[in-house]
């Protein structure tokens, strides 16, 4: 079955500080691999997206790692600020033929406090 | 730019009544989606569209669910009756792939809030 598990579920960090957030999926065929942020009350914002053939991609202060193999990824926040705090969507995709799917995680919410 | 726009931004209706969710993708955009939020489930696909015809509907709960999308700038999704268990929120989104490399990001509205008493 695909899936994608991301952990953790919530995340509280102060200001200033790094963090990183994991997904772990079982997705086939797989076809890329995305992280969006989604603020409270707003629709999901495009991070990065990466390919198979891509194990790192930044967006600011946003780098996204992938591990093909161990079927890994995790979004590391450099850093961080208040604006920071949202919750964080992991999001593979897989395509067969024409069909394509988007298997959404169920998200980790980051609060990033003063 | 504008981006997608969605309304209602809220809606409370009594159970059995017949709800309308429209969306305008942004200009120039050749894939539309409708998704369904949820806390339990997360976000999770309805059907999605390629320029404007339904090509995945496999999302869709029941047959109470439809979409349309009469041309490329408006769809609809369309409950009815609507039931307690439909209460989510429901987002649109679009992109544009046509002639680009594949994997496209999505652009999402705001959702809109449905509330099923």
């Amino acid at each position: 079955k695909n899936q994608v598990e991301q952990s953790p579920q919530s995340l509280i960090i102060l200001e200033g500080k790094n963090c990183t957030l994991q997904c772990n999926y079982t997705v086939s065929p797989f076809s890329n691999l995305r992280w969006y942020k989604q603020d409270t009350g707003r629709g999901p914002v495009s991070l990065t997206i990466m390919t198979f053939s891509e194990n790192t991609k930044s967006n600011g202060r946003y780098t996204a790692t992938l591990d093909a193999d161990t079927k890994q990824s995790s979004l590391h926040i450099t850093a961080s600020q208040l604006s920071d705090s949202a919750s964080y969507i992991c999001v593979v995709g897989s395509k067969r033929g024409n069909n394509r799917k988007l298997i959404w995680g169920l998200g980790t919410s980051l609060a990033v406090n003063p | 730019d504008a981006g997608v726009i969605q309304s209602p931004r809220h809606e409370v209706t009594e159970m059995g009544q017949e709800v309308t969710l429209r969306c305008k993708p942004i200009s120039g955009h050749d894939y539309l989606f409708w998704y369904r939020q949820t806390m339990m489930r997360g976000l999770e696909l309805l059907i999605y569209f390629n320029n404007n015809v339904p090509i995945d509907d496999s999302g869709m709960p029941e047959d109470r669910f439809s979409a349309k999308m009469p041309n490329a700038s408006f769809s609809t999704l369309k409950i009815q009756p609507s039931e307690p268990r439909d209460s989510a929120v429901y987002f649109c989104a679009s992109s544009l792939e046509a002639g680009r490399p594949s994997n496209q990001p999505q652009h999402f509205g705001d959702g809109t809030r449905l509330s099923i008493l």
